[in-house]
């Protein structure tokens, strides 16, 4: 079955930074990616999302960048705030199946 | 929209007790899906539900674990004999499911501590 792995466990940068999250796929039939957040206490929830009918995708500060050839896909989150701390899951499913597997997150913390 | 509700939010059982798990999806929402989360494992998945049928249970340990939906307005996970490798948040999520929009709805998740 389809295998996502999330290269950085933990990620700190300043605020006003950029900060870069990078996964990857083993499936090529993988056709959709999208990324949740979790804040301290809370539970999982949407940010965005990629179709891999397109290679770029930006929401305000969030561009997700997909590269299907190396099956690799990364969150970068441009001028980053205090609340931008959280963990974060990429995710990906195989076309036609609504089974969605995660990596297994990477926590970012944004330091003053 | 109250969202995905989960009960109970903690549950301690002993080691080889029985342990019940419930989800209310979202109304509407057609996809019901479990999953675990663990420092060491992350997010697994476990099964899912579409129309309170089974479609994927490729996740569940066979033995003890089961999981049912039967109505739309709620799903359960039991955990027979449980032991301390079990304990892990489970987590529910929803989703429209079949449209243009397969974002997941998740609740906020059954902390399972088992002693």
């Amino acid at each position: 079955g389809e295998k996502v792995e999330q290269h950085e466990s933990t990620l700190s940068v300043r605020e006003g930074d950029s900060a870069v999250i990078n996964c990857t796929y083993t499936d090529t039939a993988s056709s959709y990616f999208p990324w949740y957040k979790q804040e301290a206490g809370k539970s999982l929830h949407f940010v965005i999302d990629i179709r891999s009918n397109v290679d770029r995708k930006q929401s305000q500060r969030l561009i997700v960048l997909l590269d299907k050839k190396a099956k690799r896909f990364s969150l970068h989150i441009t001028a980053t705030q205090p609340e931008d701390s959280a963990i974060y899951f990429c995710a990906a499913s195989i076309y036609g199946n609504e089974k969605i597997t995660f990596g297994a997150g990477t926590k970012l913390t944004i330091k003053p | 929209n109250a969202g995905v509700i989960q009960t109970p939010r903690h549950k301690v059982t002993g080691k080889g007790q029985e342990a019940t798990l419930w989800c209310e999806p979202i109304s509407g929402h057609s996809a019901v899906f479990w999953y675990r989360q663990t420092i060491v494992q992350g997010l697994e998945f476990l099964t899912y539900f579409r129309n309170q049928a089974p479609i994927d249970d490729s996740g569940m340990p066979k033995e003890r674990f089961s999981a049912q939906m039967p109505n739309q307005s709620h799903s359960t996970l039991k955990i027979q004999s449980t032991q301390p490798q079990d304990s892990a948040v489970y987590l529910c999520a929803s989703s429209l499911a079949g449209g243009a929009d397969e974002r997941l709805f998740f609740g906020h998740g059954t902390k399972l501590s088992v002693l």
